[in-house]
């Protein structure tokens, strides 16, 4: 069975940081091309980045609210993903979601961690 | 980017009634390998999204059959033949057609 577990969440001020991690299991996580999806309280779905499989080139991609302030790693001996989030802003209050990508969908979803930006 | 919208952002419905949900794209959907990735997901209370079609039509694993999936270029179609209770909840579409990947605002179905 697939399992995505997303940590790392909380409280932060503005301008602070906070790492998101999600722990994988039930498929090969060094094949898999991972994504960050959060939802802002009460609205929709927002893309926040993709990291791909090393032997798919291992590059990185950021939806323009987030790029140059996240990033996005992997390590794939612990099969863990990573969401480094730098210079929080009150917009990115958010549950942030870990899925994996594959055939073009969101294929697999964690339940989601709450991160809070607020002064 | 592509942008998403959705039709109507609110169905209320009978239980055993019929409900349906339009989802249109600002491009066409079709990429250049022929095919198009449009998708449905559902989102119930408190729980993650979590798919339902796929490629416009395709059923996922596990997905009732009272659901199907319709469309083509920008224009598509959710329906569900009979509402049951455990299909409260939100309904995006989603297009992985061009990055980044963008998602309609949602439409709430819930029961009268």
């Amino acid at each position: 069975e697939v399992q995505l577990v997303e940590s790392g969440g909380g409280l932060v001020k503005p301008g602070g940081s906070l790492r998101l991690s999600c722990a994988a299991s039930g498929f090969t996580f060094s094949n898999a091309w991972m994504s960050w999806v959060r939802q802002a309280p009460g609205k929709g779905l927002e893309w926040v980045g993709r990291i791909k499989s090393k032997i798919g080139g291992g590059t990185t991609d950021y939806a323009a609210p987030v790029k140059g302030r996240f990033t996005i790693s992997r390590d794939d001996s612990r099969n863990t993903l990573y969401l480094q989030m730098n210079s929080l802003k009150t917009d990115d209050t958010a549950v942030y979601y870990c899925t994996r990508e594959l055939d073009w969908l969101f294929y697999n979803w964690g339940q989601g961690i709450l991160v809070s930006v607020s002064s | 980017e592509i942008v998403m919208t959705q039709t109507p952002l609110s169905s209320p419905v009978t239980l055993g009634q019929p409900a349906s949900i339009s989802c249109r794209s600002s491009q066409s959907l079709v990429h250049s390998d022929g095919n198009t990735y449009l998708s449905w997901l559902q989102q119930r209370p408190g729980q993650p999204p979590r798919v339902l079609i796929y490629r416009i039509s395709n059923r996922f694993s596990g997905v009732p059959d009272r659901f199907s999936g319709s469309g083509a270029g920008t224009d598509f179609t959710l329906k569900i033949s009979r509402v049951e209770a455990e299909d409260v909840g939100v309904y995006y579409c989603m297009q992985a057609t061009q990055f980044p990947f963008t998602f309609g605002p949602g439409t709430k179905v819930d029961i009268k």
